[in-house]
């Protein structure tokens, strides 16, 4: 099975930084990998699909990087509506994995 | 509106069965491949289970291979996930998600429904 490792488990930054979260996967998934926001209380929503392509209606100010197996999500200037935990997911083979997640806070 | 729902969650002790439904509206639900993905309290997210569009093709997670079985009901647009001999660690919000293959991403999602296994 595919393990996806996610880091930093938490992260605290101020509105305007520029935040970088990474998931690295145990075997190469070439660019098979998604990025989740997921605010408490609500679905999660995808933000990053194919390992770089932004999906419709996601904010110019996320993006995603990586091929093989270490791949990264930024964002470029951090607002106070980003505050959830990221997750990146890999669609190489069955069993699906999820990252354990990253936690967002606004200072 | 494109929508899922899901339904039937609730309390079982350990041992006991659950059957948890999903009603889908606003897309064309026999074409698209559905799953099922969990988030006990306080963890992170974990993909349960995928049917394809026709039931012909079904995947399991290894925690819940065994006990669990998903299945659909393309006349009504319905998905199930049976739940048998479930366990304490088997307690989460399962999500109703449909898995767009062709870019591997789950992009629609229920609300959840809650199922907590206790005695």
């Amino acid at each position: 099975d595919i393990q996806m490792t996610q880091s930093p488990s938490t992260l605290s930054a101020s509105v305007g930084d520029r935040v970088t979260i990474t998931c690295r996967a145990s075997q190469s998934i070439s660019n098979w990998l998604a990025w989740y926001q997921h605010k408490p209380g609500k679905a999660p929503e995808v933000l990053i699909s194919k390992a770089s392509s932004l999906e419709s209606g996601v904010p110019s100010r996320f993006s995603g990087s990586g091929f093989g197996i270490e791949f990264t999500l930024t964002i470029s200037s951090l607002q106070p509506d980003d505050s959830a935990t990221y997750y990146c997911q890999h669609y190489k083979t069955y069993p699906l994995t999820f990252g354990g997640g990253t936690k967002v806070e606004i200072k | 509106e494109v929508q899922l729902l899901e339904s039937g969650g609730g309390l079982v002790q350990p041992g006991g069965s659950l059957r948890v439904s999903c009603a889908a509206s606003g897309f064309t639900f026999s074409s698209d491949a559905m799953s099922w993905v969990r988030q006990a309290p306080g963890r992170g997210l974990e993909w349960v289970s995928t049917i394809s569009g026709s039931g012909r093709n079904i995947y399991y997670a290894d925690s819940v291979k065994g006990r669990f079985t998903i299945s659909r009901d393309n006349s009504g647009n319905a998905l199930y996930v049976q739940m048998n001999s479930l366990r304490a660690e088997d307690t989460a919000l399962y999500y109703c998600a449909r898995l767009e293959v062709t870019r591997g991403i789950f992009d629609i999602w229920g609300q959840g429904t809650m199922v907590t296994v206790s005695s």
